[in-house]
C-alpha cells in the first residue's frame, strides 16, 4: 500500500500562491495516479486535478483549468499542487489521493492527511 | 459536467437499523463508475465502494451498493455506532465529480 504524507498549514494573503506537497512511500510515484480533492470549511468534496506521472500528464477541472498546477517529482517521490490567485473561496482542506498502482480507474482508495490552506489578510 | 445529487441532506437513525442513501446524476454514469466514501469529522475520506457495486478492501459486508446509469444506492444494513458520519458519492466516467453528501445522526 502505498501511504501519502503532505505538508503542513499554510497561511497566505489574497492574490498569492500556495504549493502543497505530497510525499509518496510504498510504492513508485509513477505507478499511482495523484489526484487532489478540496473540501471548504463545513462543505463538500471538490476534485480539482490530478497527475499520472507515468503518461506525464495532468489533467484539470474546468472550474480550476489556468489556476492550478499539478506535478510530480519522481526523484523524491512527491506530488505537487499549486493553486494562484488565492481568494477567501479558497480556504479549505486539500487532499491528495490515488486509486491503487496501475489501477487506470480513479476511484481513490488511498488518501494524504489533508493539508490546510487559509487565505486570510 | 455531471452533478450529483444525494439524498437526503441529513438522516436520523439509531443503531441497528437498515438505511438506504440515494445518489442521483445528472446523466448516465458511464461504466457505472459510481464510488461512495465515508467520511468522519477532521478525518480524510475512506472508499467504501467503487464500480458501483464493489467492496472496497476491507469494508465489513454490511456496506453494499447497487444501481445502474443514473441511480444509485448505497445501503448499510445495520447500522453499528461507527458508521454515523457523512457520505459521499463520486463519478470517474466522465471526468469526476463529487455529490454534496448525506449526513448520518445518531437519534
Amino acid at each position: 500500500h502505498v501511504q501519502l504524507v503532505q505538508s503542513g498549514a499554510e497561511v497566505k494573503k489574497p492574490g498569492s500562491s500556495v504549493k502543497v506537497s505530497c510525499k509518496a512511500s510504498g510504492g513508485a510515484l509513477y505507478t499511482y495516479a495523484i489526484n487532489w480533492v478540496r473540501q471548504a470549511p463545513g462543505q463538500g468534496l471538490e476534485w480539482m486535478g490530478g497527475v499520472t506521472p507515468i503518461f506525464g500528464s495532468a489533467r484539470y477541472s474546468q472550474k480550476f483549468q489556468g489556476r492550478v498546477t499539478i506535478s510530480a517529482d519522481e526523484s523524491s517521490s512527491t506530488a505537487y499542487m499549486e493553486l494562484t490567485g488565492l481568494t477567501s473561496d479558497d480556504t479549505a482542506v486539500y487532499y491528495c489521493a490515488s486509486p491503487p498502482q496501475y489501477s487506470g480507474t480513479f476511484h481513490f482508495d488511498y488518501w494524504g492527511q489533508g493539508t490546510l490552506v487559509t487565505v486570510s489578510s | 459536467e455531471i452533478v450529483l445529487t444525494q439524498s437526503p441532506g441529513t438522516l436520523s437513525l439509531s443503531p441497528g437499523e437498515r438505511v438506504t442513501l440515494s445518489c442521483r446524476a445528472s446523466q448516465s454514469v458511464s461504466g457505472n463508475y459510481l464510488a461512495w466514501y465515508q467520511q468522519k469529522p477532521g478525518r480524510a475520506p475512506r472508499l467504501l465502494i467503487y464500480g458501483a457495486s464493489s467492496r472496497a478492501s476491507d469494508v465489513p459486508d454490511r456496506f453494499s451498493g447497487s444501481g445502474s446509469g443514473t441511480d444509485f444506492t448505497l445501503t448499510i444494513s445495520r447500522l453499528e455506532p461507527e458508521d454515523f458520519a457523512v457520505y459521499y458519492c463520486q463519478q470517474y466516467g466522465t471526468s469526476l465529480t463529487f455529490g454534496g453528501g448525506t449526513k448520518l445522526e445518531i437519534k
